[in-house]
């Protein structure tokens, strides 16, 4: 059974870049079969879908999004990490890291999510 | 990229059915057979209970089914029990490898 796990900080400056790591366990990220992405939430909010990663490198991103965001991929460790860069209040959030199977369009498997704050 | 539309709220009676709309474009959900469908409780994670359209993860009572018209989606929840009450949200493949969920719809089981 695939597992993810979100870590990183919980309290991020205004100004400053967000840093979050996904660990997958029970399954490799370089099995080619999924992508890997980031979702956002609010606090009393909707999802927003921020962006996913392949194995190989390759990105795509929310346009809304796009001019700060980077998603990279550690194959090595079976991580991929995001960084949201010039972060404020509106990026305050929980944050959740999840998996797109290839052979359809969904996400299956879901971190538990974890909250960052933009604070000074 | 607009989110897709979805009523704030949704209510039913146990045993009964109830439907959430999911209205979008033709640029996302008309465009493409890739709509999902998640359920979260409240300070869990999204569950995903429908993708393409139409088609259910193993595990998933068939009691949730979804379907489209056009530029609507819609999740149908029929033999409504009491754990079904939580948040929906919809997501539509919207082209060039991007995604877009709707608003969410708060499901009260009375």
């Amino acid at each position: 059974q695939v597992q993810l796990q979100e870590s990183g900080p919980g309290l991020v400056k205004p100004s400053q870049t967000l840093s979050l790591t996904c660990t997958v366990s029970g399954g490799s990220i370089s099995s080619g079969d999924y992508y890997w992405s980031w979702i956002r939430q609010p606090p009393g909010k909707g999802l927003e879908w921020i962006g996913y990663i392949y194995y190989s490198g390759s990105t795509y991103y929310n346009p809304s999004l796009k001019s700060r965001v980077t998603i990279s991929v550690d194959t090595s460790k079976n991580q991929f990490s995001l960084k949201l860069s010039s972060v404020t209040a509106a990026d305050t959030a929980v944050y959740y890291c999840a998996r797109v199977p290839r052979a359809y369009v969904g996400f299956d498997y879901w971190g538990q999510g974890t909250l960052v704050t933009v604070s000074s | 990229q607009s989110a897709l539309t979805q009523p704030r709220s949704v209510s039913g009676s146990p045993g009964q059915s109830v439907t959430i709309s999911c209205t979008g474009t033709s640029s996302d959900v008309g465009g493409y057979n890739y709509v999902s469908w998640y359920q979260q409780h409240p300070g869990k994670a999204p569950k995903l209970m429908i993708y393409d359209v139409s088609k259910r993860p193993s595990g998933v009572p068939d009691r949730f089914s979804g379907s489209k018209s056009g530029n609507t989606a819609s999740l149908t929840i029929s033999g409504l029990q009491a754990e079904d009450e939580a948040d929906y949200y919809c997501c539509s493949y919207a082209g060039s490898y991007t995604f877009v969920f709707g608003g969410g719809t708060k499901l009260t089981v009375l």
